[in-house]
């Protein structure tokens, strides 16, 4: 089976502009989820999706927003970037049977860049 | 609420040599834990993951780690390093609804 694919990998933005980023979970998988990874607060959990419903949101502003679609495959829209949103964006995919000990597959995660 | 501590944020040992990377968490419930290493410029492969089943659990590449729940412990430790060991470990402990709560990360240096 083909891994979690994340696009882009690299993306340099500006300050108050707005940016997407897309991950494409495992086949079968219908859970995605997205973490934010900065060297100062580390990996922290932005939100997941379920069968297209934001199903658990993590402690991030309302800038940060994502969406599922029917093919499971996720987007992530941060709005009127800010220097600090500068980090590694990963997503992760699992079954999404909700259990706290189903694994979760990771992506290679987007870079984003804010000058 | 849950959270996660790693004790070292850099280990370093020659190559051949045993690995400890330490790890206490805190869960107010049966805790799902997990060690997952992340290699530069990659993302986060699973080493492996506690459910509870056995207290002692075997992952991938010769890691193990061991379940201690009168110490709130998942240590990760390895017989012999080996220079590809070289990345950041991250032990992390599941809640419900997926969210994953992460430690700070400890980066294994592997010398030759």
């Amino acid at each position: 089976k083909a891994g979690v694919t994340q696009t882009p990998r690299y993306l340099i933005k500006t300050r108050g502009q707005q940016v997407t980023l897309s991950c494409s979970p495992i086949s079968g998988h219908r859970s995605v989820s997205w973490y934010q990874q900065t060297p100062g607060q580390g990996l922290q959990f932005l939100f997941e999706y379920f069968s297209e419903t934001q199903r658990n949101k993590g402690n991030f502003p309302g800038r940060f927003s994502g969406r599922q679609f029917s093919n499971s495959r996720s987007e992530m829209n941060v709005s009127t970037l800010e220097l600090g949103d500068s980090a590694l964006y990963l997503c992760a995919s699992s079954l999404g049977t909700g259990y706290p000990q189903e694994t979760q597959y990771f992506g290679p995660g987007t870079r984003l860049l804010v000058l | 609420a849950q959270s996660v501590t790693q004790l070292d944020s850099h280990v370093s040992v020659s190559e051949g040599t045993p690995v400890l990377l330490r790890c206490n968490y805190s869960s107010s419930y049966s805790p799902s834990l997990f060690w997952y290493v992340q290699h530069p410029n990659k993302g986060l492969q699973l080493l492996l993951k506690y459910t509870s089943a056995a207290t002692l659990v075997k992952g991938i590449n010769g890691f193990e780690a061991e379940f201690k729940k009168s110490e709130t412990s998942f240590h990760l430790t390895k017989p012999s390093a080996h220079m590809s060991d070289a990345a950041e470990y991250f032990c992390v402990v599941s809640g419900a609804g997926n969210m994953l709560t992460f430690g700070g990360g400890t980066r294994l240096m592997v010398k030759p």
